[in-house]
């Protein structure tokens, strides 16, 4: 069975704080590890990563993955409380199937 | 740019009750979703579609079924509903291409069977 496990559950920072999310993956034919904030509504795409080591980057957030270890990182550096969110990570399988970690509930105070 | 719609974005059922959730999309996406999220929880696949005429269960199908007769549309069906259905519930689209599957999500639609 397919299975993505997020770490932490919850997180609180201050603005300005960095923070490292953590998601590790048993996928089965593994295809890419993708990664979505949900605010209120709808989850929005934020990174996909099919290959080892290479950096994603966009703004204060960047994203890694390591498939040899099978796990996956989120990097926000300076964080600002339209930061707060739940952040999910989910690994893409044969079939274009996506299976979902339980996410990250994150707050940023100010 | 309507992307995915979803509706209703609010409803309440009560047990035994059975109701459609209707899911469209524009982008010409051919595969399509149904999610959904319990409170703190991640998101749970419940059914897919590949193409029109063409559905596969997911995690969890049990009291649900789906049809996907065009390529925009792909409604959800609660049979009986029942209090373990509240939830909310998601549908995705994304033009598949392995190792490039981006999902677009609806902005959702909160159930309560009571």
């Amino acid at each position: 069975e397919d299975k993505v496990v997020q770490s932490p559950l919850s997180l609180v920072v201050h603005e300005g704080d960095t923070v490292t999310l953590n998601c590790s993956y048993e996928v089965t034919n593994f295809r890419s590890l993708l990664w979505y904030k949900q605010e209120k509504k709808a989850p929005t795409f934020l990174f996909m990563l099919t290959s080892s080591g290479i950096e994603k980057k966009s703004g204060r957030l960047s994203s890694i993955l390591d498939k040899k270890e099978l796990f996956s990182i989120l990097n926000i550096t300076a964080t600002q409380t339209g930061d707060s969110a739940i952040y999910l990570c989910a690994g893409e399988t044969s079939g274009s199937r996506l299976t979902f970690g339980e996410g990250t509930q994150l707050t940023v105070n100010p | 740019n309507a992307g995915v719609t979803q509706t209703p974005k609010f409803r309440i059922l009560k047990i035994g009750q059975s109701m459609t959730l209707q899911c469209t999309q524009d982008m010409n996406h051919n595969y399509m979703y149904w999610y959904r999220q319990d409170p703190g929880m991640g998101l749970k696949l419940i059914y897919y579609s590949v193409g029109a005429g063409i559905t596969d269960k997911g995690e969890v199908p049990n009291g649900y079924n789906v049809s996907r007769s065009t390529t925009e549309d792909f409604p959800l069906r609660l049979e009986l509903a029942a209090p373990s259905q509240t939830s909310v519930y998601f549908c995705a689209s994304s033009y598949h291409r392995a190792g490039a599957n981006v999902l677009t999500f609806g902005a959702g639609s909160r159930l309560t069977v009571l």
